[in-house]
Formats: C-alpha cells, structure tokens, sequence
C-alpha cells in the first residue's frame, strides 16, 4: 500500500519569499509517480509539478520545483517568489506504475494551506 | 487540450431525492475516469474507478447502492447519488485518464448540498 504525509496542515510567507511544503511517501513499488496539486478555493485540481521515480533531475516547472530525496522518500514542493495568487490548499500525490499502462490509484497526502501575506 | 467538465457545478437538492453528476472528457477519450467526495479542508478521497464498458470498481466503505456509477462512452461518466441524505453533502470531484497516460485530468468538481 501507498503513504503519502504531509505534516504541515498550515504555512504561511511573505509575498515574494520562496515557501517549502514537505511531502514524505511510502512505497515498496520501484516504479512510480509523485504529483503536486493546487485547489484554490474555487476547488479546482490544479496539476503543478510531476516527478517520475527514475527521473535523475529534479522536475521544474516555472516557479515551482520538486526537491526529490528518493532516499529520504520525499518530495517536497519549493515555490519561489510567492504571489498572492498561490494562497490555496496543496496536495501532494503519488501514483504507482504497475507496468505497461497500468497505473495504480492516486493516493493523496492531508494537504497543506499555505497563506501568502502582502 | 485535456479538458474535463462536470455538470452540475453545484447542486441543491431534497432528502429522500437522487443526484445525477455528469463527468465529461472534452477533447480525449477517457479509458478510465475516477470519482473522488472531498469534505471541507480535507483531502480527496477516492469513491470508485470505472472503465468504459464495465461495472465500477468501488472502494472499501464506498456504498456501491447509493453512489451508483455508469460510464457508458469513452467520454462520460455518471454518478448518481440515490436517496441522497445530509450527510452525502460534499464536494465531488471526478478525474480522467487518456489511455497510456499516467496524469489525472480533474474536472471542477460539483458541490452538492443535501437539505
């Protein structure tokens, strides 16, 4: 079975500070996904950021990285220069690749609210 | 590209009464689409994953009766909440996915109110 924690339910920065959300997972699979998600309060799933498990580097999207210990198991979310359009919830997901096309459930994390202060 | 739509977006409705959610993948074809209720500031939880052509598959707790599922085309999907209660008011939310692709697509969810 699949585990992913995210241990801080609240985070708050100023407006331009760059903000890490931490994300550990749990898995016996080699092969899998790791996700993050936005959902502003409107409640739309926003897709941010995709890790693959082979991956080498570290995904970057914009302002948003993926910092990916597969060591530590985790793989947090760092937002650099935060707006305040980024206030909103944000999961962390994982998703186990079974082999061929065969993809295992989405497992989410608790999620983190992150307020950004002017 | 990637769109996916729900109909209703929210939703008021009578105890005792039935629901019907749409999930639409607009420009894909869906060979899976999931169903997910989230409550208020929790996490997404998934209810059932369905295969075009074939019954849901419904996870442990999820009441395969009342939260009825059909997935009849490749682009749409239906959840039905029948003899819907206070308690089923909750936001639902439903994903797809394309063939080989290991992404989600999410639609916007529905919030449905049961008074």
């Amino acid at each position: 079975a699949q585990k992913i924690t995210q241990t801080q339910p609240g985070m708050f920065v100023q407006e331009k500070e760059a903000v890490t959300l931490d994300c550990t997972y749990d898995t016996s699979d080699q092969s899998y996904g790791l996700f993050w998600y936005k959902q502003p309060s409107s409640g739309e799933m926003i897709f941010l950021i995709y890790q693959g498990s082979y991956d080498e580097q570290n995904a970057t999207e914009g302002r948003y990285s993926l910092n990916f210990q597969k060591a530590r198991k985790s793989a947090n979310l760092v937002i650099s220069a935060s707006q305040l359009g980024d206030s909103a919830m944000y999961f962390c997901a994982m998703r186990v690749h079974a082999g061929g096309t065969s993809y295992g459930k989405l497992t989410f994390g608790q999620g983190t609210i992150l307020t950004v202060h002017p | 590209g990637a769109v996916v739509s729900q109909h209703p977006s929210w939703v008021i409705c009578k105890s005792g009464t039935s629901v019907k959610i749409e999930c639409r993948s607009l420009d894909f074809q869906a060979t899976t689409m999931f169903w997910y209720r989230q409550f208020p500031k929790q996490s997404l939880m998934l209810m059932a994953t369905s295969n075009e052509g074939s019954k849901a598959t419904y996870e442990q707790g999820v009441e395969k009766d009342k939260f009825l599922i059909n997935h009849a085309s490749l682009t749409l999907s239906t959840l039905t909440v029948t003899s819907a209660h206070p308690e089923d008011s909750s936001f639902y939310i439903c994903s797809a996915q394309a063939g080989k692709d290991y992404e989600q697509y999410f639609g916007p969810g529905t919030r449905l109110t049961v008074t």
